[in-house]
């Protein structure tokens, strides 16, 4: 089966830094672009980043550019999210995603909670 | 960036009766490559997103057939046949043709 698994979420003060963390099993993660979407509590959804099968291409929103930077690890099946100078408005479920734009494939993990409070 | 605007932001639906949300685009959602990279996506509650429609009128796995996609270019409508209980859920169109991809506002569609 497959399985998307994010850690590295908890409580952070504005300025702070966290590093996401995606594990994936059940299918070839080396042969897929992936993404991070993230919502804010009550809110709707936002892609925050994709990146290409071999992290030659990396995609950001523009309220997170220049502050997270997302990255994998094809050998490990691992996707990353490293969050710099987070913000109280990057509070939010961090979920790991698929990003198959054109063809039967998307799956999703349960995500992981970032908050953002002094 | 592409702004996805969805009518209504709330669906009161009765069991068996047909539903249908739309979604607009503030620009053409036709790719370079031909194709139309719009999504529909259900999020039923305390769930993950689960993409139900891909290209404008593609199923996902396991997706029932009571959901279909259409429209072109800025506009898109799901539709669902006759709603069951478990379609009760907040209902997102995404576009993926231009970077950074979008979501709409999300429909909640409730019994």
């Amino acid at each position: 089966d497959v399985e998307l698994v994010e850690s590295g979420g908890g409580l952070v003060q504005p300025g702070g830094s966290l590093r996401l963390s995606c594990v994936v099993s059940g299918f070839t993660f080396s042969s897929y672009w992936m993404s991070w979407v993230r919502q804010a509590p009550g809110k709707g959804l936002e892609y925050v980043a994709t990146i290409k099968v071999d992290g030659s291409e990396k995609y950001y929103v523009d309220s997170v550019k220049g502050r997270f930077t997302i990255s994998r690890d094809n050998a490990k099946n691992s996707l990353y999210l490293q969050l710099n100078s987070l913000r109280v408005e990057d509070t939010a479920l961090y979920y790991c995603a698929t990003a198959v734009r054109g063809s039967r494939f998307d799956y999703w993990g349960q995500g992981a909670l970032v908050t953002v409070s002094s | 960036d592409v702004v996805m605007t969805q009518s209504p932001l709330s669906l009161p639906v009765t069991l068996g009766q047909p539903a249908s949300i739309s979604c607009r685009s503030s620009q053409s959602l036709v790719h370079s490559d031909g194709n139309t990279y719009l999504s529909w996506f259900q999020q039923r509650p305390g769930q993950s997103p689960r993409r139900l429609i891909y290209k404008v009128s593609n199923w996902d796995s396991g997706v029932p057939d009571r959901f279909s996609g259409s429209g072109s270019g800025t506009d898109f409508t799901l539709k669902i046949s006759r709603v069951e209980a478990e379609d009760v859920g907040v209902y997102y169109c995404m576009q993926a043709t231009h970077w950074p991809w979008t979501f709409g506002q999300g429909t909640r569609v409730e019994i």
